[in-house]
């Protein structure tokens, strides 16, 4: 089937930026995502672009799309204690009623 | 707004038995709902729609008559692994669609002895 990646460890210290990479294999994909899922919470959207967008930019948080190399970033600037947790990558073709997840990638935030 | 809780969080059970796992929108109505199995350091993986008032639908290769599916009420979702064997223990997470979105619940482990 088709597959997304995502190295499943990144350790930042507080104040710098990270930057969590995903990978997918289906040119069809329409929509791609990004969630977080804190301890004991579920998942939540963070973020989405779609297909024909290069970047999206939400506060700290920036979305680079390259297409070509079916590759997907979610970089997050001045990265704080809060943000430890784990980020999901997804995409989806049509809605998100058909996605496909990473493994997630687990943020860990040094003081 | 739009949370989804799972119940149990956690649940331990013999070989052979059953186990069900509840998935409750608490404030709004999901027509469609989905059941989703992580196993460690892999994606988490679709194994069914769960539609309210008719039956799910099943991924490729997930075994219906072994992980039951009921979605009786617009909030309700339950995923009943029966004859429960080793190899079901997983993390299972459900979510529920509103609009065009999903959200998630917070998953439940489930280890089998």
């Amino acid at each position: 089937g088709e597959d997304v990646e995502q190295s499943l460890f990144l350790s930042v210290r507080e104040g710098d930026s990270s930057v969590i990479n995903c990978t997918y294999t289906d040119s069809s994909s329409t929509y791609l995502y990004w969630y977080k899922q804190e301890p004991g919470a579920g998942l939540q959207l963070l973020t989405y672009i779609f297909s024909n967008m290069d970047m999206k930019q939400d506060q700290r948080l920036t979305v680079l799309l390259n297409k070509k190399d079916k590759h997907l970033s979610l970089r997050i600037a001045d990265t704080q204690t809060g943000d430890s947790a784990i980020y999901f990558c997804a995409e989806s073709i049509y809605d998100n009623n058909d996605m496909r997840f990473g493994a997630g990638t687990r943020l860990t935030v040094k003081p | 707004g739009a949370v989804v809780s799972q119940h149990p969080s956690w649940v331990i059970c013999k070989s052979g038995t059953s186990v069900k796992i509840e998935c409750r929108s608490l404030d709004f109505q999901a027509t469609t709902m989905f059941w989703y199995r992580q196993f460690p350091k892999q994606s988490l993986m679709l194994m069914a729609t769960s539609n309210e008032g008719s039956k799910a639908t099943y991924e490729q290769g997930v075994e219906k008559d072994k992980f039951l599916i009921n979605h009786a009420s617009l909030t309700l979702s339950t995923l009943t692994v029966t004859s429960a064997h080793p190899e079901d223990s997983s993390f299972y997470i459900c979510s529920a669609r509103r609009s065009n979105e999903q959200f998630f619940g917070p998953g439940t482990r489930l280890t089998v002895l």
